[in-house]
Protein backbone atom coordinates (compact mmCIF):
# COMPACT_ATOMS: atom_id res chain seq x y z
CA UNK A 1 0.00 0.00 0.00
CA UNK A 2 1.97 3.32 -0.84
CA UNK A 3 -0.84 5.95 0.82
CA UNK A 4 -0.06 7.52 3.70
CA UNK A 5 -0.26 5.65 6.68
CA UNK A 6 -0.91 6.97 10.53
CA UNK A 7 -0.39 5.48 14.04
CA UNK A 8 -1.94 4.47 15.89
CA UNK A 9 -5.86 4.16 14.61
CA UNK A 10 -7.45 4.64 17.81
CA UNK A 11 -6.43 6.41 21.41
CA UNK A 12 -7.63 6.61 24.42
CA UNK A 13 -5.36 8.36 27.19
CA UNK A 14 -6.34 10.24 30.42
CA UNK A 15 -6.72 13.91 30.72
CA UNK A 16 -3.18 14.88 31.48
CA UNK A 17 -1.69 12.31 29.76
CA UNK A 18 0.94 12.91 26.94
CA UNK A 19 0.64 11.06 23.72
CA UNK A 20 2.25 11.20 20.18
CA UNK A 21 1.12 10.33 17.17
CA UNK A 22 2.88 9.20 13.77
CA UNK A 23 2.48 9.79 9.84
CA UNK A 24 3.87 8.40 7.24
CA UNK A 25 3.62 10.23 4.15
CA UNK A 26 3.36 8.42 0.69
CA UNK A 27 7.20 7.64 -0.11
CA UNK A 28 7.42 10.83 -3.19
CA UNK A 29 5.83 13.85 -1.56
CA UNK A 30 7.86 16.59 -0.03
CA UNK A 31 4.89 18.38 1.36
CA UNK A 32 2.96 17.27 4.32
CA UNK A 33 0.17 18.46 6.56
CA UNK A 34 -1.59 18.03 10.12
CA UNK A 35 -5.36 18.49 10.07
CA UNK A 36 -7.92 18.44 12.97
CA UNK A 37 -11.36 16.92 12.48
CA UNK A 38 -14.12 17.30 15.36
CA UNK A 39 -17.78 15.72 15.15
CA UNK A 40 -19.78 18.22 12.45
CA UNK A 41 -16.91 20.09 11.20
CA UNK A 42 -14.58 19.96 8.65
CA UNK A 43 -11.26 18.90 8.98
CA UNK A 44 -8.96 22.22 10.01
CA UNK A 45 -5.47 22.98 9.19
CA UNK A 46 -3.04 22.43 11.97
CA UNK A 47 0.17 22.82 10.56
CA UNK A 48 2.43 22.24 7.21
CA UNK A 49 5.99 20.81 6.86
CA UNK A 50 7.80 20.95 3.22
CA UNK A 51 10.43 18.17 3.87
CA UNK A 52 11.81 18.34 7.29
CA UNK A 53 10.99 22.38 8.12
CA UNK A 54 7.74 23.87 9.99
CA UNK A 55 6.40 26.65 7.34
CA UNK A 56 3.36 27.50 8.45
CA UNK A 57 1.07 26.66 12.34
CA UNK A 58 -1.97 27.44 12.79
CA UNK A 59 -3.36 29.63 15.62
CA UNK A 60 -5.11 26.83 16.67
CA UNK A 61 -1.86 24.58 17.36
CA UNK A 62 -1.06 25.94 21.44
CA UNK A 63 1.94 25.40 23.20
CA UNK A 64 1.14 22.13 24.13
CA UNK A 65 1.25 20.95 20.48
CA UNK A 66 4.29 20.28 18.66
CA UNK A 67 5.13 18.83 15.28
CA UNK A 68 8.62 17.05 13.89
CA UNK A 69 9.59 15.71 10.29
CA UNK A 70 12.92 14.86 11.06
CA UNK A 71 15.06 13.92 7.49
CA UNK A 72 11.73 14.78 5.63
CA UNK A 73 10.40 11.47 5.90
CA UNK A 74 7.56 10.67 8.71
CA UNK A 75 6.09 13.11 11.26
CA UNK A 76 5.35 13.21 14.26
CA UNK A 77 2.67 15.04 16.67
CA UNK A 78 2.86 15.19 19.99
CA UNK A 79 0.31 16.87 22.49
CA UNK A 80 1.33 17.38 25.91
CA UNK A 81 -0.80 17.35 28.95
CA UNK A 82 -4.32 16.37 26.87
CA UNK A 83 -7.47 18.28 27.86
CA UNK A 84 -10.70 16.66 27.10
CA UNK A 85 -11.25 19.51 24.03
CA UNK A 86 -8.12 17.68 22.46
CA UNK A 87 -10.74 14.91 21.84
CA UNK A 88 -10.77 14.13 17.85
CA UNK A 89 -9.99 13.17 14.71
CA UNK A 90 -6.02 13.85 13.74
CA UNK A 91 -5.55 13.61 9.79
CA UNK A 92 -2.30 13.80 7.86
CA UNK A 93 -2.10 14.49 4.14
CA UNK A 94 0.94 14.64 1.84
CA UNK A 95 1.34 16.24 -1.52
CA UNK A 96 3.91 17.03 -4.30
CA UNK A 97 4.00 19.93 -6.09
CA UNK A 98 3.98 17.59 -9.17
CA UNK A 99 0.80 16.22 -8.68
CA UNK A 100 -0.98 19.72 -8.65
CA UNK A 101 -0.89 22.74 -6.04
CA UNK A 102 -3.23 21.97 -3.71
CA UNK A 103 -4.12 18.61 -4.22
CA UNK A 104 -3.42 16.92 -0.49
CA UNK A 105 -4.06 12.88 -0.34
CA UNK A 106 -5.36 11.79 3.72
CA UNK A 107 -4.56 9.61 5.55
CA UNK A 108 -6.96 7.20 7.81
CA UNK A 109 -6.74 9.29 10.76
CA UNK A 110 -6.03 9.03 14.25
CA UNK A 111 -8.87 9.19 16.27
CA UNK A 112 -8.31 10.61 20.25
CA UNK A 113 -9.90 9.84 22.84
CA UNK A 114 -8.82 11.97 26.33
CA UNK A 115 -11.21 10.76 29.31
CA UNK B 1 -15.77 33.02 10.72
CA UNK B 2 -16.86 30.24 8.29
CA UNK B 3 -14.76 31.12 4.77
CA UNK B 4 -16.23 28.07 3.06
CA UNK B 5 -20.09 26.78 3.42
CA UNK B 6 -21.83 24.01 3.07
CA UNK B 7 -25.51 24.83 3.79
CA UNK B 8 -27.07 21.30 3.12
CA UNK B 9 -26.24 18.98 5.93
CA UNK B 10 -27.65 16.13 4.60
CA UNK B 11 -28.92 15.03 0.96
CA UNK B 12 -31.17 11.78 -0.22
CA UNK B 13 -31.04 11.14 -3.82
CA UNK B 14 -32.55 7.50 -5.84
CA UNK B 15 -30.19 5.70 -7.14
CA UNK B 16 -29.60 6.36 -11.01
CA UNK B 17 -30.42 10.28 -10.17
CA UNK B 18 -28.19 13.41 -10.23
CA UNK B 19 -26.53 14.34 -7.12
CA UNK B 20 -26.01 17.91 -6.76
CA UNK B 21 -23.88 19.06 -3.81
CA UNK B 22 -23.28 22.98 -3.04
CA UNK B 23 -20.88 24.84 -1.81
CA UNK B 24 -20.46 28.87 -0.76
CA UNK B 25 -16.95 30.69 -0.42
CA UNK B 26 -16.12 34.34 1.02
CA UNK B 27 -12.89 34.86 1.04
CA UNK B 28 -11.77 36.26 -2.27
CA UNK B 29 -7.98 34.98 -2.52
CA UNK B 30 -9.66 31.20 -3.06
CA UNK B 31 -9.00 30.07 -6.30
CA UNK B 32 -8.97 26.60 -6.09
CA UNK B 33 -11.85 24.30 -5.11
CA UNK B 34 -11.18 20.72 -4.57
CA UNK B 35 -13.89 18.00 -3.41
CA UNK B 36 -13.33 15.02 -0.99
CA UNK B 37 -15.33 12.27 0.13
CA UNK B 38 -15.19 10.62 3.47
CA UNK B 39 -16.28 7.34 4.29
CA UNK B 40 -16.72 6.48 8.08
CA UNK B 41 -13.75 5.75 10.07
CA UNK B 42 -11.67 6.39 6.34
CA UNK B 43 -10.14 9.68 5.69
CA UNK B 44 -11.09 12.08 3.08
CA UNK B 45 -10.63 10.94 -0.37
CA UNK B 46 -9.54 13.38 -3.45
CA UNK B 47 -12.12 13.42 -5.55
CA UNK B 48 -12.04 16.01 -8.05
CA UNK B 49 -10.93 19.76 -8.40
CA UNK B 50 -10.98 22.85 -10.29
CA UNK B 51 -9.16 26.08 -10.16
CA UNK B 52 -10.48 29.80 -11.11
CA UNK B 53 -9.21 30.11 -14.30
CA UNK B 54 -11.90 27.08 -15.23
CA UNK B 55 -15.67 27.16 -15.04
CA UNK B 56 -16.49 23.46 -15.41
CA UNK B 57 -14.21 20.34 -14.83
CA UNK B 58 -15.44 17.02 -15.49
CA UNK B 59 -14.04 13.36 -14.59
CA UNK B 60 -16.17 10.10 -15.30
CA UNK B 61 -19.23 10.94 -13.57
CA UNK B 62 -18.52 13.97 -11.50
CA UNK B 63 -18.37 17.21 -12.74
CA UNK B 64 -17.82 20.54 -10.62
CA UNK B 65 -19.26 23.74 -12.22
CA UNK B 66 -17.63 27.35 -10.58
CA UNK B 67 -19.45 30.52 -10.30
CA UNK B 68 -16.57 33.24 -9.36
CA UNK B 69 -18.50 35.98 -9.45
CA UNK B 70 -21.52 34.29 -7.20
CA UNK B 71 -18.27 32.57 -5.29
CA UNK B 72 -20.17 29.69 -5.64
CA UNK B 73 -19.84 25.96 -6.74
CA UNK B 74 -20.92 22.75 -7.15
CA UNK B 75 -20.53 19.00 -7.38
CA UNK B 76 -22.97 16.98 -9.75
CA UNK B 77 -22.88 13.32 -9.62
CA UNK B 78 -24.51 11.38 -12.69
CA UNK B 79 -25.85 8.67 -12.45
CA UNK B 80 -25.69 8.57 -8.70
CA UNK B 81 -24.65 5.21 -7.25
CA UNK B 82 -25.32 3.43 -3.87
CA UNK B 83 -21.51 3.47 -3.54
CA UNK B 84 -21.42 7.48 -3.37
CA UNK B 85 -22.91 7.47 -0.02
CA UNK B 86 -20.80 9.38 2.17
CA UNK B 87 -19.81 12.84 3.55
CA UNK B 88 -18.91 15.07 0.97
CA UNK B 89 -16.15 18.20 1.74
CA UNK B 90 -15.85 21.25 -0.05
CA UNK B 91 -12.10 22.71 0.13
CA UNK B 92 -10.67 25.85 -1.28
CA UNK B 93 -7.13 27.11 -1.19
CA UNK B 94 -5.57 30.46 -2.06
CA UNK B 95 -2.63 29.49 -5.65
CA UNK B 96 0.58 30.83 -3.84
CA UNK B 97 3.76 30.48 -5.77
CA UNK B 98 6.35 28.42 -4.36
CA UNK B 99 3.89 27.80 -0.90
CA UNK B 100 2.00 25.16 0.27
CA UNK B 101 -1.61 25.60 0.07
CA UNK B 102 -3.20 24.74 2.98
CA UNK B 103 -6.58 23.92 2.61
CA UNK B 104 -10.25 25.42 3.78
CA UNK B 105 -13.22 23.07 4.58
CA UNK B 106 -16.56 23.01 5.06
CA UNK B 107 -19.10 21.34 7.07
CA UNK B 108 -19.82 18.48 4.47
CA UNK B 109 -22.77 17.62 3.17
CA UNK B 110 -24.21 13.73 3.62
CA UNK B 111 -25.30 11.98 0.68
CA UNK B 112 -27.88 9.26 0.88
CA UNK B 113 -28.32 6.86 -2.02
CA UNK B 114 -31.40 5.18 -1.66
CA UNK B 115 -32.45 2.06 -4.16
Amino acid sequence: DTGVSQNPRHKITKRGQNVTFRCDPISEHNRLYWYRQTLGQGPEFLTYFQNEAQLEKSRLLSDRFSAERPKGSFSTLEIQRTEQGDSAMYLCASSSPGQGISEQYFGPGTRLTVT
Amino acid sequence: DQQVKQNSPSLSVQEGRISILNCDYTNSMFDYFLWYKKYPAEGPTFLISISSIKDKNEDGRFTVFLNKSAKHLSLHIVPSQPGDSAVYFCAASPINTGTASKLTFGTGTRLQVTL
